[in-house]
């Protein structure tokens, strides 16, 4: 059975940093690539980050470029995101999701880890 | 930037079919892809590349993508169904877009 599960979440005040994680099990981890979706509370889904099967290629939404960095290690079937300067606009639902292959799109998600930026 | 436009929201009676679009320039053009997410549960994938089914999606969630229109249609739908439902299509210069989201409300 496929499984993502999401950690690292919580409260943080303006301009400090966060690091997720999101453990897979369940698929060939390394055949897929991996991204970060957000949802902000009460509102629709935004694409944030992309990195490739072998970790070469990696993308940003403009929202995050710069202070967000993804990476991940295939050995641990894990998937990281470290969040920098956060700011109160970045509160949100954050979830993994897998994409298989050049599909562009979402095939399976992780029930998400809570992120609050808060004074 | 690339955008997507969807209705806000769709009300339907059970048995009935749904129909639910999403708009952008040249969609057809790319693969849409349509997410459902009830409340308090992650998105799941119900349609790809424009009307494909993954496994275990019942058969009555059914894609069409042309020209600058997708439509997710849910033919004889359920109290079950009742749920936001976001079309996604890939960008070159944007990467993954999303639409805003349809709440689809059965009664």
């Amino acid at each position: 059975e496929v499984q993502l599960v999401e950690s690292g979440g919580g409260l943080v005040r303006p301009g400090m940093s966060l690091r997720l994680s999101c453990a897979a099990s369940g698929f060939t981890f390394r055949s897929y690539e991996m991204n970060w979706v957000r949802q902000a509370p009460g509102k629709g889904l935004e694409w944030i980050s992309k990195i490739s099967g072998s970790g070469s290629s990696i993308y940003y939404a403009d929202s995050v470029k710069g202070r967000f960095t993804i990476s991940r290690d295939n050995a641990k079937q894990s998937l990281y995101l470290q969040m920098n300067n956060l700011r109160a606009e970045d509160t949100a639902v954050y979830y993994c999701a897998g994409e298989r292959g050049v599909r562009r799109d979402f095939e399976f998600w992780g029930r998400g880890t809570l992120v609050t930026v808060s004074s | 930037s690339f955008e997507l436009t969807q209705p806000p929201s769709v009300s339907v009676s059970p048995g009935q079919t749904a129909n639910i679009t999403c708009s952008g320039e040249k969609l057809g053009d790319t693969y849409a892809s349509w997410y459902q997410q009830k409340p308090g549960q992650s998105p799941l994938l119900v349609i790809y590349q424009d009307s494909r089914r993954p496994s275990g999606i019942p058969e009555r969630f059914s894609g069409s993508n042309s020209g600058n229109t997708a439509t997710l249609t849910i033919s004889g739908t359920q109290t079950m169904d009742e749920a936001d439902y976001y079309c996604q299509a890939w960008d070159s210069t944007t990467l993954y877009v999303f639409g805003p989201g349809t709440r689809v409300t059965v009664l």
